[in-house]
């Protein structure tokens, strides 16, 4: 079955340092892959989302690349804001399912 | 357009007694999900429904129920709640024909005590 792998936290960086949160996945076919972001008593909201491989989402200044080749998905920004912390998804939809896949989470705190 | 609406947002209950939480869905979507979330465990699916009138079973579904009885709603129900049952339930949906992404209500927290 789909798996997605995302390297564990918390992750804690100071503001407007740079920030990276690996992803990596397990699929059949060409899922399409996710950044859903979690602010503190809030449900899950849609940060990103790529369709297709090569494909790059970005939003909010967060990017990710849909890295075929290498499974991957991570999410990267070059400024964080102490708004930006939040605990962070990947997910996928498809390569053979219709019920989306997460992973486990990352917690990223940002101190001023 | 609300998107996905749970109730309630809050909740608290006995161990051994019974309550339904409910997730609406506007967007006509077919396939509706219940999920809880708890510490260090992540999203983990416990039933899941692809169309009216049909659900199934996911990760971890012992000691819940649901039911689909309008596309636009999905049941999730606890016959005898237990302290283990304390967490965030998490209700999405996902339609083929709209769009890519699954979309979540805001969650309910429900304590067993």
């Amino acid at each position: 079955g789909n798996s997605v792998t995302q390297m564990e936290g918390p992750v804690t960086l100071s503001e407007e340092a740079f920030l990276t949160i690996n992803c990596t996945y397990t699929a059949t076919g060409y899922p399409s892959l996710f950044w859903y972001v979690q602010y503190p008593g809030e449900g899950l909201q849609l940060l990103l989302k790529a369709t297709k491989a090569d494909d790059k989402g970005s939003n909010k200044g967060f990017e990710a690349t849909y890295r075929k080749e290498t499974t991957s998905f991570h999410l990267e920004k070059g400024s964080v804001q102490v708004s930006d912390s939040a605990v962070y998804f990947c997910a996928l939809i498809g390569g053979g399912s219709y019920i989306p896949t997460f992973g486990r989470g990352t917690s990223l705190i940002v101190h001023p | 357009n609300a998107g996905v609406t749970q109730t309630p947002k809050f909740r608290v209950l006995k161990t051994g007694q019974s309550m339904t939480l409910l997730c609406a869905q506007d967007m006509n979507h077919e396939y509706m999900y219940w999920y809880r979330q708890d510490p260090g465990m992540g999203l983990r699916l416990i039933h899941y429904s692809v169309g009216e009138g049909t659900t199934a079973k996911g990760e971890v579904p012992d000691g819940y129920n649901v039911s689909r009885l309008k596309k636009q709603n999905f049941l999730l129900g606890l016959e005898s709640a237990a302290p283990s049952q304390t967490s965030v339930y998490f209700c999405a949906s996902y339609g083929l024909d709209s769009g890519t992404e699954a979309f979540f209500g805001q969650g309910t927290r429900l304590t067993v005590v």
